[in-house]
């Protein structure tokens, strides 16, 4: 089976705060993805990348930045966590037609 | 992107089947259809997805209306288990091979006991 996993199933930080949060596939896909899910507004997307150091952003990058050094592993970055960075963060990767999914990280930033 | 429709909610009995609905009326040739579901507090989970054809896999099937402007999801023999957010999802491609999915805000489907 695919795993997908994220470093944290719940986060709490502070404002202006720099927020690393890691995800982890063990399947050797190229593409790795991640969003954000808020009440009402579904799943949009943050950043993605097709392989590694290659990245493009998604429908709402502002505020955030990624890494991906490794093919397995796909960092999102917030530089200066703000409040309403609170999410729920989710990464994925895929291969073909499907996205596999973590778990999703609940931050809280207070 | 082509927009998808979907109601809401729906509840249906455990044991029986569940037909979920998707309207995609601007689906263009080349857009597949695909189907996840969310489990509450969980990562989005892949169903199946389709282009023309009706699809089958040991989880659902997938049926898609010669036209392409809808299609449905079936559960054949719903389980509590199943109780989960649905989303119907036109495929837009990104650079290389990566895929985006917009969810929009699916259907929940309540599994009753």
């Amino acid at each position: 089976d695919v795993k997908v996993t994220q470093s944290s199933r719940y986060l709490v930080k502070r404002t202006g705060e720099k927020v690393f949060l890691e995800c982890v596939q063990d399947m050797d896909h190229e593409n790795m993805f991640w969003y954000r899910q808020d009440p009402g507004l579904g799943l949009r997307l943050i950043y993605f990348s097709y392989d590694v150091k290659m990245k493009e952003k998604g429908d709402i990058p502002e505020g955030y930045s990624v890494s991906r050094e490794k093919k397995e592993r796909f960092s999102l970055i917030l530089e200066s966590a703000s409040t309403n960075q609170t999410s729920m963060y989710l990464c994925a990767s895929s291969f073909s037609h499907t996205q596999y999914f973590g778990p999703g990280t609940r931050l809280t930033v207070l | 992107d082509a927009k998808t429709t979907q109601p809401p909610s729906m509840d249906c009995a455990e044991g029986r089947a569940a037909n979920l609905p998707c309207n995609h009326s601007t689906i263009s040739g080349n857009e597949y259809v695909y189907w996840y579901r969310q489990i509450h507090s969980q990562g989005p989970q892949y169903i199946i997805h389709g282009l023309k054809n009706n699809e089958t896999n040991e989880m659902a099937s997938l049926i898609i209306t010669e036209d392409r402007k809808s299609s449905t999801l079936i559960l054949p023999h719903a389980t509590l288990r199943d109780t989960a957010v649905y989303y119907c999802i036109v495929r837009v491609a990104l650079s290389g091979s990566a895929r985006q999915l917009t969810f929009g805000s699916g259907t929940q489907l309540t599994v009753l006991p």
